[in-house]
């Protein structure tokens, strides 16, 4: 089966830069996404990785290491606007179907 | 259309009636997802159709809940005799089979009173 781990919140100040991790359990599957969601609203795509190594997309970048069934998504510059619920997920290759973790809550202070 | 688009938007219902909530995803996008989110939880899987078909009905929470999907676009999800524990937002989402990214609809706010 397939599981994906996340820490439910991360605390971070304004400004600052955070990570937020993702660790998986999986046979099989095409790439780690990230979504983000603000409270109310629905999940928005944010980034990909196929491939192990670091993907930057302005102040956003992710990571994928599939020797460490592992990734993270690093925020930058943090601004209040970036408190939001974070969400990892990959794609099962046995049949496309997205599997998600429970998602981190983040919490932005001046 | 140019996102997903879920109606209605927002579902008051008395307990023991049905409802039906529909999702009409990218055109094109074969694969559309249901999710149940509860107010400050994730995303809990309910079903996943490739096409018209459902190779994974394991999210269904109970006999009570159905969905299908015609013609490879609209979906409908259906609850019958709702229960004051199926309040939450139901959440759509299509993507093409072979792209991981998934667009989701703004979702339906369920209270059952």
């Amino acid at each position: 089966g397939q599981s994906l781990e996340q820490p439910s919140e991360v605390t971070a100040v304004e400004g600052a830069i955070v990570q937020i991790n993702c660790t998986y359990q999986t046979s099989g599957f095409y790439g780690l996404s990230w979504y983000q969601q603000h409270d109310g609203g629905a999940p928005t795509f944010l980034s990909y990785n196929g491939l192990d190594g670091l993907e930057e997309t302005g102040r956003f970048s992710s990571f994928l290491s599939r020797s460490d069934s592992y990734g993270y998504l690093l925020l930058q510059e943090l601004q209040m606007k970036d408190s939001a619920s974070y969400f990892c997920a990959v794609r099962d290759v046995s049949n496309y179907q997205l599997i998600w973790g429970a998602g981190t809550k983040l919490i932005i202070k001046p | 259309g140019a996102g997903v688009s879920q109606s209605p938007s927002n579902k008051v219902t008395e307990k023991g009636k049905d409802v039906e909530l529909r999702c009409d995803p990218i055109s094109g996008h074969t694969a559309l997802y249901w999710y149940r989110q509860r107010l400050g939880q994730g995303l809990e899987f309910l079903i996943y159709f490739q096409g018209n078909s459902a190779p994974d009905k394991s999210g269904l929470p109970s006999d009570r809940f159905s969905a299908e999907r015609t013609g490879e676009s609209v979906s409908t999800l259906t609850i019958q005799r709702t229960q004051q524990e199926d309040s939450a937002v139901y959440l759509c989402a299509s993507s093409l089979r072979e792209n991981t990214e998934a667009f989701f609809g703004q979702g339906t706010r369920l209270t059952v009173v």
